[in-house]
């Protein structure tokens, strides 16, 4: 069974420029989250959406971060525009169903903003 | 929020050695998860153990959901299992946001 796929795997932007990161889940998965993980820290859930909606997006800078997952299955998270502090890896996950599930973890894409 | 506090920060070992990591929760949660993230970035899933004791290989696991802490024990540590581990859960009341701990970085050398 394919995992989480994400991409790109790298990814370098000056600051002010946009930047749009892709995840497709496991086969299934009902449930994807995003999540920030800024070095040398856990990861933080920006957004989480239980098939094409959103259930918290509590964490999510709306004035600069987006993310959609219009037919359910995979999502875009979108940064426009980049501030330095946004360097960081975003990770994608998913579980099978909303509630205290086992989440899976794709390969991330690491960022850097200059 | 919960918080998740994981101990020790820094752990270095010997090949061959044994360790347990510790993860402290300051509510109850329903879902713990821990992982390894491996020099590439990449978290690994090692248990799922909402509580009880969980083996796979030289890891094991036991959690203590009335007590609000989880350990991991590494048995007979190898060099690939370098890297840093994560405990992870959600609040009781709060569906599946996992809230992570600081992570213990644990080198093992040869």
């Amino acid at each position: 069974e394919a995992g989480v796929a994400q991409s790109p795997r790298y990814k370098i932007i000056e600051k002010r420029q946009s930047v749009a990161f892709w995840c497709n889940p496991i086969s299934g998965h009902a449930t994807l989250y995003w999540y920030q993980q800024i070095l040398g820290q856990g990861p933080k859930l920006l957004i989480q959406f239980q098939n094409n909606g959103v259930v918290d997006d509590s964490q999510l800078p709306k004035d600069r971060f987006s993310a959609e997952r219009l037919k359910g299955v995979d999502s875009t998270l979108k940064i426009q525009p980049a501030k330095l502090e946004d360097s960081a890896v975003y990770l994608c996950a998913s579980s099978l169903v909303l509630s205290y599930n086992e989440q899976f973890f794709g390969p991330g894409t690491r960022l850097t903003v200059l | 929020g919960i918080q998740v506090e994981q101990s020790p920060p820094d752990l270095i070992l010997q090949e061959g050695a044994n360790s347990t990591l510790r993860c402290n929760f300051s509510d109850s949660v329903n879902n713990l998860q821990w992982f390894h993230q491996n020099p590439w970035g990449q978290l690994i899933n090692l248990f799922y153990i909402p509580s009880g004791t969980k083996q796979n290989g030289r890891l094991s696991a036991t959690t203590v959901a009335t007590e609000r802490y989880s350990l991991l024990y590494i048995s007979s540590s190898q060099t690939t299992d370098s890297g840093v581990y994560f405990c992870a859960g959600p609040p009781g009341n709060a569906g599946n946001m996992l809230t992570f701990g600081g992570g213990t970085r644990l080198m093992v050398k040869p």
